[in-house]
């Protein structure tokens, strides 16, 4: 089955300056990559997702860039806020039947953004 | 909020009680989820329901035991717990488009649960 790394497990920044979550995957057949975010006594949010199709993908200060002959894939966020302060996890699945079934999700990144 | 509401928020049960969580969600979707979150570790598919039918059983202990009467709600019976099923429990739902569109999760906030 599929395995997420997700690196670092902590991440700690001042306001304004740039965070960068690292994940890998092993199954070479997914094509699905979504970010979630989870703030403090909430559920987590889905803030971003990229498909196999495409190697990059912004909204605003966030991306997330996605390396398939490395299996790897990244979340960037600039001009960091207090409000970026969350748990951020990465995840993986082969989309088609039903993806969200077969979604794997990392560990989970700690970021702390110092005002 | 996220449409998607659980109850209770928090609950403390001793290992010979029985307890159910509850999870509805207001935005129409047709999937339904049961997450496991344990400190350090990565959320745990539990259960999934689309169209109110079970389709994932992730090998989950007997010891809990779902419902989903409708599409709108989701139940986890909770029997003979042990301590180490002390977690957050995360309900979630999803618009499940076909074969090729995976949908959006949509989390609750959870149900904190301490097995004593």
């Amino acid at each position: 089955g599929e395995n997420v790394e997700q690196h670092p497990s902590t991440l700690s920044v001042q306001e304004g300056d740039s965070a960068v979550i690292k994940c890998t995957y092993s199954d070479s057949a997914s094509n699905y990559f979504p970010w979630y975010k989870q703030e403090l006594g909430k559920g987590p949010q889905l803030i971003i997702d990229i498909r196999s199709n495409v190697g990059e993908k912004k909204d605003q200060r966030i991306a997330v860039t996605l390396n398939k002959t490395a299996k790897h894939f990244s979340l960037h966020i600039t001009e960091t806020q207090p409000e970026d302060s969350a748990v951020y996890f990465c995840a993986a699945s082969m989309a088609g039947g039903g993806s969200n079934y077969k979604l794997t999700f990392g560990k989970g990144t700690l970021l702390t953004v110092n005002p | 909020e996220t449409g998607v509401t659980q109850t209770p928020r928090h609950l403390v049960m001793g290992m010979t009680n029985k307890k159910s969580l509850k999870c509805e969600q207001h935005l129409g979707h047709n999937a339904m989820y049961w997450y496991k979150q344990s400190a350090k570790k990565p959320l745990e598919l539990m259960f999934v329901y689309s169209l109110e039918e079970r389709v994932e059983n992730n090998s989950v202990p007997s010891r809990f035991s779902p419902e989903c009467p409708n599409s709108s709600h989701l139940f986890l019976h909770l029997h003979t717990l042990q301590p180490e099923d002390s977690a957050l429990y995360l309900c979630a739902s999803s618009q499940e488009w076909g074969f090729w569109e995976p949908g959006e999760l949509f989390f609750g906030e959870g149900s904190r649960l301490t097995v004593l």
